[in-house]
């Protein structure tokens, strides 16, 4: 079956400095969703995307999904606290959710 | 809109005992699923409704696990007995639209969850 993968699973950010977390698919993926957790929290909805290359943005997150729709990735730029928090992909087989990337921020 | 509810938020329970976990969806959403989240690890999709019929419970341990949605609106899990790996947060959600058949989804309306200790 589909498993989603990724990477790295834990990301320290000096506040202000940018990163980019991975997503990878063993299969095609129909679709990919990102979802943020916040620590104590439930996973919150961020975006979808659907399309081969395609490339969203949401203010300072820029969401892309690869040509070959097996991989995504998201990227952050100028990380504020308020990114703290574990980002998720999900492919849609099982809306299987990856392990997560788990962002801390140091101020 | 009102949210996803579940309760109970938390519940403390002993290694054999049974549990039962209440979610009620945001209205009008036909498909509803259970997840199990262990510390540190993403959620594990356990079952999916669609309205009241079963989608998928292929990840759903059976001989200890139950879940139903008579009406095709809230729903309970159960465990029965439960074991020490079960300690987990079991995440309800939600959406709009069915799951299969698209090239889409439609994005999942988690719940606060229930954090189940189990000793």
């Amino acid at each position: 079956g589909q498993q989603v993968m990724q990477i790295p699973q834990y990301q320290h950010v000096q506040e202000g400095e940018d990163f980019t977390t991975y997503c990878n698919s063993s299969t095609t993926l129909s679709n990919i969703q990102w979802y943020k957790q916040r620590p104590g929290g439930h996973p919150v909805f961020l975006i979808q995307l659907v399309k081969s290359g395609e490339v969203k943005k949401q203010k300072r997150l820029t969401f892309q999904f690869g040509e070959a729709k097996k991989n995504s990735s998201l990227h952050i730029t100028a990380t504020q606290t308020t990114d703290v928090g574990t980002y998720f992909c999900a492919g849609k087989w099982k809306l299987s959710f990856g392990a997560g990337t788990t962002v801390t921020v140091r101020a | 809109e009102a949210g996803v509810a579940q309760s109970p938020r938390y519940k403390i329970i002993e290694k054999r005992q049974s549990v039962a976990f209440w979610c009620n969806p945001i209205s009008g959403h036909a498909t509803l699923y259970w997840y199990q989240q262990i510390l540190g690890q993403g959620p594990k999709l356990l079952i999916q409704f669609q309205n009241n019929g079963v989608v998928d419970d292929s990840q759903l341990p059976k001989d200890r696990f139950s879940a139903e949605r008579l009406k095709g609106v809230d729903s309970t899990l159960k465990i029965q007995p439960a074991k020490l790996e079960d300690s987990a947060v079991y995440l309800c959600a939600s959406s709009l639209e069915p799951g299969q058949g698209r090239s889409y989804n439609s994005p999942l309306h988690f719940g606060n969850g229930t954090r189940l200790t189990v000793t």
